[in-house]
């Protein structure tokens, strides 16, 4: 887990709430990405960015909206959560350049977010 | 599109015999292949690559993986298992030139004393 933190670790909320969860990272990586993690399921793609201001979607992206206005720092935010939204989340990087496809993650300690 | 199957959700093993972690994968060019572990309340770690060149991966922890591309198989062995392997192990797959990753659902591998 070194070099990327999330914040926070645990968060309890209510069905209609936005909220926002941060990544941030000391690696200088290019590449952020945003998971959840559900039994059943292992870990499913909701957003990703390959640089400041550059992101796309993953395949559970509805309901989910992403922000990267520094190098260091990717956002996600549920607009207006909902318990189907309950799950962990990790955040990951990876390193750019032309060989970046072979470039293994590095993830953070997750967060566990709990919608009531 | 790519994806990645692990067809064991748990896999129990004694302590000192050979394991091995199964993972199937599907993609339309050539594959790159991950094996990530993940202990309890942690996030997940990276164990071994297969990018190209020899068949036989070698990565952390005396793990290592055989990439079979007539079986579209990458599945991840031990020669004597730890205790302390216990844990949750993913394989992910990446399309050449595609940035997403595929991730399978998960194995939980349990070494008994």
């Amino acid at each position: 887990d070194a070099g990327i933190t999330q914040s926070p670790r645990h968060k309890v909320t209510e069905t209609g709430t936005p909220v926002t969860l941060r990544c941030h990272q000391t690696e200088n990586h290019r590449y952020m990405y945003w998971y959840r993690q559900d039994p059943g399921h292992g870990l499913r793609l909701i957003h990703y960015s390959y640089g400041v201001k550059d992101t796309d979607k993953g395949e559970v992206s509805d309901g989910y909206s992403v922000s990267r206005s520094k190098t260091e720092d990717f956002l996600l935010t549920l607009e207006s959560a909902t318990s189907s939204q309950t799950s962990v989340y990790f955040c990951a990087i990876s390193e750019s350049g032309r060989t970046s496809g072979k470039n293994e993650q590095f993830f953070g300690p997750g967060t566990r977010l709990t919608v009531l | 599109a790519q994806s990645v199957a692990q067809p064991e959700d748990q896999v129990n093993v004694a302590e000192g015999n050979p394991l091995t972690v199964k993972c199937t994968y599907s993609v339309s060019g050539n594959p790159y292949l991950f094996w990530y572990v993940q202990y309890p309340n942690r996030g997940l770690q990276f164990l071994l690559k297969y990018i190209t060149g020899d068949n036989l991966v070698k990565g952390s922890y005396g793990f290592e993986a055989e990439f079979n591309k007539s079986q579209t198989s990458f599945h991840l062995k031990k020669p004597s298992a730890l205790v302390s392997d216990s844990a949750l192990y993913f394989c992910a797959v990446r399309d050449l030139g595609y940035q997403k990753v595929t991730f399978g659902t998960g194995t939980k591998l349990q070494v008994i004393p």
